[in-house]
């Protein structure tokens, strides 16, 4: 149980572009949904949290207006880049909480989605 | 806000020794712990966690975990590494229901 998928796996787009990376909790309900940052050989970098129905609150140093965060369900939270740019290249994974159990401490993580922008 | 160290930055082994991989973090109360495993390119998987209760923790993998409350810290540990447990370990403390990660510790296992 406690699946998180994310989609798409990877994905290359062009700079000035678009894209948009789905994060699905498969198998229960996620009151909360986490996008995270992660650079090549650095750690996990929170960029948002997101509840459903409700707006994503951003950290601190993070474009809202360019990482649209969307958390439409109780199990799909999307991010879509805007205008992207190389510098936004970078391993981008989701993570979920779950309404029940575990307090909602715990957070269960997507497999990631690869980012390259050329 | 809660913070999290990893002093190692990358640890090698020799497959069949020991592994421990410290983590220290700063909270100001009772944390929540984690420790999580990540291969190359791929996405993060739960070792243990420890919320309350019994300070030594088990885990997949023949890990195991001790939180410390003096000495605030909660190392990992395995007593015999595999060639497979080559991989990015990452230590995290949550608070709020938000998650903050170390730097992570990168381990080599040598043949």
């Amino acid at each position: 149980g406690a699946v998180v998928s994310q989609h798409p796996s990877r994905v290359i787009c062009k700079s000035g572009t678009s894209v948009k990376i789905e994060c699905r909790s498969l198998d229960f309900q996620a009151t909360t949904m986490f996008w995270y940052r992660q650079f090549p050989k650095q750690s996990l970098m929170l960029m948002a949290t997101s509840n459903e129905g409700s707006k994503a609150t951003y950290e601190q140093g993070v474009e809202k207006d360019k990482f649209l965060i969307n958390h439409a369900s109780l199990t799909l939270s999307t991010l879509t880049v805007t205008s992207a740019h190389p510098e936004d290249s970078s391993f981008y994974i989701c993570s979920a909480r779950a309404s029940t159990g575990t307090s909602g401490r715990e957070q269960y993580f997507g497999p990631g989605t690869r980012l390259t922008v050329t | 806000a809660q913070s999290v160290t990893q002093p190692d930055i990358h640890i090698t082994v020799s497959e069949g020794a020991s592994l421990e991989l410290r983590c220290n973090y700063s909270y100001g109360a009772t944390p929540y712990l984690f420790w999580y495993v990540q291969s190359p390119g791929q996405g993060l998987q739960l070792l243990l966690k420890y919320f309350s209760g019994d300070t030594l923790v088990q885990g997949i993998k023949g890990f195991e975990a001790e939180f410390k409350r003096s000495q605030s810290s909660f190392n990992l540990r395995k007593p015999s590494v595999h060639w497979s447990d080559a991989a990015e370990y990452f230590c995290a403390v949550g608070a709020d229901y938000k998650l903050s990660f170390g730097a992570g510790t990168t381990v080599t296992v040598r043949a």
